[in-house]
C-alpha cells in the first residue's frame, strides 16, 4: 500500500502569511495527488486535484505543485477562513490520505 | 443541487452489524463510482471502499476487507455500506463521496462531492 506523509503536522501562522504544506508518497504516484480542506464538524472540501489543478470555486491563493513522490500545497496569503486542517490524498492506487496538517492562528 | 445524504448511523455493540445508506440527488448517480470514507473522533480521514458505476468492481481498505460490503441500487440512487463484525476501532463518522468525473470502472480521481456524514459508535 502507498503511504502518504504530510509535514508539518501542525502549523501556526498569521493572516497574510505565505504557507506551504508538504506531502510525500512512499512510491511514485505520478500526479495523482489531491488536497482537501476540512473545518471542524464539516465534510472535507476539495481544493486541488491532479497535483496542481484548482477545483472550481476555490480561491486562486491556493496552489499545488509536484509530481512523483513530493508535493506541496501553498496558500499565498492566509485569510481568516483558511485556518483549518489540510489533507493530501493519493488516487494512483486505491486511495490513501495523509495524516493531516492543522493550520492554526498565531 | 448536487447532494449526498448519509443515514443509518448509531450505537451498536461489538460484533454486531449495521447498514449505512447514502442518498444521492442532483446528478446522474448511475454514471459515477462512489466511495465511503471514515474519520474516527479527533483523527484523520481513512478511505474505506469504492464501487464502480455499475457495481461490477469493488475495492476495500485492508482494515475492513471481509467485514464490510459496499453496494448500490441505481434505481433508488442510493449507496450502501453493510458493516459486519463491528469493532471499537470502527467508531467514526462515515462519509459517502463522489469522484469528479463519470468514468467507467473506478476512476483515479479526487472526491468533489461529500455528504455530511453519519456517526457510528461501536461500544458495549
Amino acid at each position: 500500500d502507498i503511504q502518504m506523509t504530510q509535514s508539518p503536522s501542525s502549523l501556526s501562522a498569521s493572516v497574510g502569511d505565505r504557507v506551504t504544506i508538504t506531502c510525500r508518497a512512499s512510491q511514485s504516484i505520478s500526479s495523482y495527488l489531491n488536497w482537501y480542506q476540512q473545518k471542524p464538524g464539516k465534510a472535507p472540501k476539495l481544493l486541488i486535484y491532479a497535483a496542481s489543478s484548482l477545483q472550481s470555486g476555490v480561491p486562486s491563493r491556493f496552489s499545488g505543485s509536484g509530481s512523483g513522490t513530493d508535493f506541496t500545497l501553498t496558500i499565498s496569503s492566509l485569510q481568516p477562513e483558511d485556518f483549518a486542517t489540510y489533507y493530501c490524498q493519493q488516487s494512483y492506487s486505491t486511495f490513501t490520505f495523509g495524516q493531516g496538517t492543522r493550520l492554526e492562528i498565531k | 443541487q448536487v447532494q449526498l445524504v448519509e443515514s443509518g448511523g448509531g450505537v451498536v455493540q461489538p460484533g454486531r452489524s449495521l447498514r449505512l445508506s447514502c442518498a444521492a440527488s442532483g446528478f446522474t448517480f448511475s454514471s459515477y463510482a462512489m466511495h465511503w470514507v471514515r474519520q474516527a473522533p479527533g483523527k484523520g480521514l481513512e478511505w474505506v471502499a469504492v464501487i464502480s458505476y455499475d457495481g461490477s468492481n469493488k475495492y476495500y481498505a485492508d482494515s475492513v476487507k471481509g467485514r464490510f460490503t459496499i453496494s448500490r441500487d441505481n434505481s433508488k440512487n442510493t449507496l450502501y455500506l453493510q458493516m459486519n463484525s463491528l469493532r471499537a476501532e470502527d467508531t467514526a463518522v462515515y462519509y459517502c463521496a463522489r469522484p469528479r468525473g463519470p468514468v467507467r470502472g473506478v476512476p483515479n480521481d479526487a472526491f468533489d462531492i461529500w455528504g455530511q456524514g453519519t456517526m457510528v459508535t461501536v461500544s458495549s
